[in-house]
């Protein structure tokens, strides 16, 4: 089956635009996480979902990031007014209840 | 809240020889423990986890970890690496009360040289 699908996969951006990261996980999934991935840093919990509800926001940095899961599928994650320390790696991944967890690709954000 | 420390950032092998990636973590609550791997260009898979029962966990291509909860440590080991092998490895923890979320060590990258 197919899995955790996110993207885009690189979004160059310039400072102060706002963009919007998409993904798409593993079909009955209840579970959606994202996770931020700085230059040889490991991964970074941002937020995660149980179906359409945000359980856990405690990771996301400031106001300009905001997460929706408005039907309890997709996933997009908002970066608005981007400045050049949010250039990561961007990952989504997602699970049935607390099993494991399926990660995506990631989208690599660049801002300029 | 738990944080994990994985202390190599880079270990360079030779194939075919054996191979210690080290983590240790720290928590207040009881914590399960897990293994992933990054291949070039690709996501994160998970290579082996720690729930509960029995202390030493395999994953299918020849990797173990031992769960050493006195050391608060869960290494990972081959006895035998192969050019493939070539991979950042993350280790990484969930709390008992941290529903779902994992938090991560900072990676070590293993390069297997001919």
């Amino acid at each position: 089956g197919a899995g955790v699908s996110q993207s885009p996969r690189y979004k160059v951006t310039k400072r102060g635009q706002d963009v919007a990261l998409r993904c798409d996980p593993i079909s009955g999934h209840v579970s959606l996480y994202w996770y931020r991935q700085a230059l040889g840093q490991g991964p970074e919990f941002l937020t995660y979902f149980n179906y359409e509800a945000q359980q856990d926001k405690s990771g996301l940095p400031n106001d300009r990031f905001s997460a929706e899961r408005p039907e309890g599928s997709i996933s997009t994650l908002t970066i608005q007014r981007t400045e050049q320390r949010d250039s990561a790696m961007y990952r989504c991944a997602s699970s049935q209840r607390s099993n494991e967890q399926f990660f995506g690709p990631g989208t690599r954000l660049t801002v300029l | 809240a738990q944080s994990v420390t994985q202390l190599d950032s880079q270990v360079p092998v030779f194939e075919e020889a054996p191979v210690e990636l080290r983590c240790n973590y720290s928590s207040s609550v009881s914590v399960y423990l897990f293994w992933y791997v990054q291949y070039p260009n690709q996501g994160l898979q998970l290579l082996l986890k720690y729930l509960s029962g029995s202390t030493l966990v395999e994953s299918i291509n020849g990797f173990e970890a031992e769960f050493n909860k006195s050391q608060t440590s869960f290494h990972l080991r081959k006895p035998s690496v192969h050019i493939s092998d070539t991979a950042e490895y993350f280790c990484a923890v969930r709390g008992g009360t941290s529903y779902g979320k994992l938090t991560f060590g900072q990676g070590t990258i293993l390069t297997v040289h001919p």
